[in-house]
């Protein structure tokens, strides 16, 4: 049974700094991963897609990886701003193509 | 082009009621899928709907049950409400029912159980 989880559960950086968020995953048979992001009272934004056979994925000032055989994947944030304060989450589409998602990472940036 | 709406957005019952949530995609995405999101926890998959049929099933009791109409809308069932159903539902939708597609997500729908 696949399983993610999110460490650490609650994040609180200095604005301007760089972070990573780490997901990790325990069965490598997965078609992709994505990360989320959740604001307080509002539903789900998809930031990044990664295909199982790639290595990384770019947008702005976000870049996450994926290592399948070692079933982790990370989320790095350049350059924090107070506006990333949200709760970051991701999932695996798994081989019956449901989506399983972690608890997610609480972060805070503080101005 | 509107994003995926949810209906109601809040919502209060009682133990032993029954719940309807909607749910309309967004123009042109023929998937729908829901999820029920416990406070502090991640979403939990219970429904995925593709072209008015069944595609994928949760690890939720029959209490929970749900469909897709001909016009790509959906709704989510639930019966004999208890305490521990209060929670976030989110229902997404895709243009396909791949592994690949993007789901985009609705507000979500909040239901207490009292």
């Amino acid at each position: 049974k696949q399983e993610v989880t999110q460490i650490p559960a609650a994040l609180s950086v200095p604005e301007g700094e760089n972070l990573v968020l780490n997901c990790s995953f325990t069965d490598s048979a997965i078609y992709n991963l994505q990360w989320f992001r959740q604001d307080p009272g509002k539903g789900l934004t998809s930031l990044l897609l990664i295909q199982s056979s790639q290595r990384e994925q770019t947008s702005g000032r976000l870049n996450a990886s994926l290592d399948k055989s070692s079933g982790r994947s990370t989320l790095y944030i350049a350059a924090s701003q107070p506006g990333d304060s949200a709760t970051y989450l991701c999932a695996v589409r798994d081989s019956n193509y449901q989506l399983i998602w972690g608890a997610g990472t609480k972060l805070i940036i503080k101005p | 082009d509107a994003g995926v709406t949810q209906s109601p957005t809040h919502l209060i019952k009682t133990r032993g009621q029954h719940v309807t949530l909607r749910c309309s995609p967004i123009s042109g995405h023929k998937s729908v899928s829901w999820y029920q999101q416990v406070l502090g926890q991640g979403p939990q998959f219970i429904f995925q709907y593709y072209e008015k049929e069944e595609r994928g099933r949760g690890n939720f009791p029959d209490r929970f049950s749900a469909r897709q109409f001909p016009n790509y809308s959906s709704e989510l069932n639930v019966n004999a409400l208890l305490l521990g159903d209060s929670a976030l539902y989110l229902c997404a939708s895709s243009s396909l029912a791949g592994a690949t597609d993007t789901q985009y997500f609705g507000p979500g729908t909040r239901l207490t159980v009292l």
